[in-house]
């Protein structure tokens, strides 16, 4: 079986403050790892993925992630948060072939 | 462009009534998928689609029936055994299962008065 936890339902930070958002897995085999970002009221869209290679993983909008199997984590940061950043944000895991299950994702809310 | 669409993005029925929700992608994608989110409760799987003609219950399925005759359209019906029907309904399309990144449409918000 495959679960994701998101620690924190809601994130408060201020505008250019750095900031993380968690996420833990629960697997014993191999995993990718996604996050998504979603807007008000709109579909999600890919932030970043991780499937295999270097546990640093780049994405859009200035967002990284980082993949840690011992502590079976991959957590989100940005050094550097926007107003525009403020969303919903959800982690994702499968394994294999599966299909893959979500967080119970995160609200970024950036305050000016 | 390529893309999902759903339609309509406001839907309203009377208790009691089915409904069905528009699906309808031209990526080319073999896999698409219907998720309904609460508030609080992220996206919960409600049936999934790997193949035309082929599909699987999800963790949610109770109350909703799916059919996938094309390969671009995965249309969802609500029936009326689904006993709380209001909420955000989401559908997704992927290359395939393994890894592959899923694309969504803008999603249905179904009020049921």
């Amino acid at each position: 079986a495959q679960s994701v936890t998101q620690l924190d339902s809601q994130v408060p930070v201020f505008e250019e403050a750095p900031v993380e958002l968690r996420c833990n897995y629960s697997s014993s085999v191999s995993v990718y790892l996604f996050w998504y970002v979603q807007y008000p009221n709109q579909g999600l869209q890919l932030l970043l993925k991780y499937l295999s290679g270097s546990t640093l993983v780049k994405g859009i909008n200035g967002f990284e992630a980082e993949f840690n199997k011992s502590q079976t984590s991959f957590h989100l940061r940005k050094p550097s948060v926007h107003i525009s950043d403020t969303a919903e944000y959800f982690c994702a895991v499968s394994r294999g072939s599966y299909i893959p299950t979500f967080g119970r994702g995160t609200s970024l809310i950036v305050h000016p | 462009d390529g893309g999902i669409t759903q339609s309509p993005k406001y839907l309203f029925r009377k208790e009691g009534q089915n409904v069905t929700l528009s699906c309808e992608q031209n990526l080319n994608h073999d896999a698409m998928y219907w998720y309904r989110q609460d508030p609080g409760q992220g996206l919960r799987l409600i049936y999934y689609s790997q193949i035309v003609n082929d599909f699987q219950k999800g963790d949610i399925a109770e109350g909703y029936s799916v059919s996938r005759e094309k390969k671009e359209s995965f249309p969802l019906t609500v029936t009326s055994a689904q006993k709380n029907p209001t909420a955000f309904y989401l559908c997704a399309s992927s290359i395939g299962t393994s890894g592959d990144t899923q694309y969504f449409g803008p999603g249905t918000r179904l009020t049921v008065l």
